[in-house]
């Protein structure tokens, strides 16, 4: 098992749908746990990091499940511009990213 | 006003080659990393130092390099450039130790292309 698995996708929406990730990972060792942002061409960001109560940004929602040892990111109101690839980050003693779960969002 | 700098940008050389690329970042972290993601976007890390020294190595062929002058610069050298060297790299940064909870900011990366 991968230390850090995501569905590549890609994840085809309309603008306005509500899309969830999930991201597993194999060390229940680990700490610390995020999402990342990486559009095409850029360098990822910090989209938000996720908290053992879960936690939310606007539209935006993280969960973690740390006995099933996985972590979710759930999209409220698609927007165009939400298109790009979503990375979880788990670490323990390294930071470890997921592939990446591609989202498109279209008109 | 550039957190994390990488240069080049955009580098295209032949087999065999020697190259190196420069990080710097103005965030005063003590931890920064090299990552190289590939044709299939898996991002993965290859070096790591905290204060100048190396504490992740991971696996990476001795032709790779790393050299940190001082905590706010890691330069990446590579020996002997390889087709599949072919990615972009991205260096990064942290304040704490690589495990802990503090955000990893990137730089914009840098394009190798080995031909």
């Amino acid at each position: 098992r991968k230390e850090v698995e995501q569905d590549p996708g890609p994840f085809n929406v309309p603008e306005g749908a509500t899309v969830a990730f999930n991201c597993t990972y194999s060390n229940s060792a680990s700490q610390s746990f995020f999402w990342y942002r990486q559009d095409c061409r850029k360098e990822p960001k910090l989209l938000m990091s996720v908290y053992s109560s879960g936690n939310e940004d606007g539209r935006f929602t993280a969960q973690l499940n740390r006995a099933s040892q996985y972590i979710s990111l759930l999209i409220r109101d698609s927007k165009l511009s939400d298109s790009a690839t979503y990375l979880c980050v788990v670490k323990s003693y390294i930071p470890t990213f997921g592939r990446g779960t591609s989202l498109i969002v279209h008109p | 006003d550039t957190a994390v700098s990488q240069t080049p940008k955009y580098l295209v050389t032949q087999m065999g080659n020697d190259k190196s690329i420069k990080c710097e970042q103005n965030l005063g972290h003590d931890t920064m990393y090299w990552y190289k993601q590939d044709s299939k976007k898996f991002l993965k890390i290859m070096f790591s130092y905290n204060n100048k020294e190396l504490i992740i190595n991971e696996t990476v062929p001795n032709r790779f390099s790393p050299k940190s002058p001082d905590k706010a610069h890691l330069n990446l050298h590579i020996n002997s450039l390889e087709l599949g060297d072919s990615a972009v790299y991205f260096c990064a940064s942290s304040q704490g130790q690589a495990n802990s909870g503090n955000t990893i900011y990137f730089g914009e990366g840098s394009w190798l292309t080995v031909v």
